[in-house]
């Protein structure tokens, strides 16, 4: 979608090896998200951003560390990838207000 | 513990006919509502939403449902094109909160 991208879009990781996702917008929106789908659990939220050095847990945190040192930037960091962090990845931007999560296309990530 | 159930995973609809999907949230904290649609390999995009003081929001072919005495959504879409054909969430927020917290998704296939 325009304005957000997320890199890498496909990554194959070997288990108990540190991993990095990376989410870069150009809308300067104060708020940004972390959430992995997977089958027969909808999309759930790891860790959100609200702002410059702020951040917070979400519903499946464990496992995950987040870093906004910039505004563009919001990265989601794997210390030590498990099977079970096998997952589509999806980063999503908000300015304000209820309306206006802005997806990005996704990080479909594979633990072997 | 599933907040937001959409309990049928898969719908099948005549092009031109109306879908009707639906979704069921548990917590009655919840007061804002959203509707996701996604395609494959692209991520979700926001389609329409409701308040909870509100009991029907349109937006052109899509209308949106809400009974809070039964904890219940649906949307409508009429009539369904091809094009309509993907997955769709329902998600819910509470007031103040940055969580959404999304439903398990039912794919809806438009049959030419």
């Amino acid at each position: 979608d325009a304005g957000i991208t997320q890199s890498p879009r496909h990554k194959v990781t070997e288990t108990g090896t540190p991993v990095t996702l990376r989410c870069h917008q150009t809308e300067n929106h104060r708020y940004m998200y972390w959430y992995r789908q997977d089958p027969g659990h909808g999309l759930r939220l790891i860790h959100y951003s609200y702002g410059v050095k702020d951040t917070d847990k979400g519903e499946v945190s464990d496992g995950y560390s987040v870093s906004r040192s910039k505004t563009e930037d919001f990265l989601l960091t794997l210390e030590s990838a498990t099977s079970s962090q096998t997952s589509v990845y999806f980063c999503a931007i908000r300015a304000g207000g209820a309306d206006g999560y802005t997806f990005g296309s996704g990080t479909r990530l594979t633990v072997v | 513990d599933q907040q937001v159930k959409q309990n049928s995973p898969s719908l099948s609809v005549q092009e031109g006919r109306i879908s009707i999907l639906n979704c069921d949230y548990t917590n009655s904290m919840f007061d804002y509502f959203l509707w996701y649609k996604k395609y494959p390999a692209e991520g979700p995009t926001f389609l329409i939403s409701i308040s909870s003081i509100k009991d029907k929001n349109e937006d052109g072919r899509f209308t949106v449902f809400l009974n809070k005495s039964a904890k219940h959504l649906s949307l409508h879409i009429v009539p369904s094109q091809p094009g309509d054909s993907a997955v769709y969430f329902c998600a819910a927020r509470k007031f103040g909160n940055e969580k959404l917290t999304f439903g398990t998704g039912t794919r809806l296939t438009i049959i030419p």
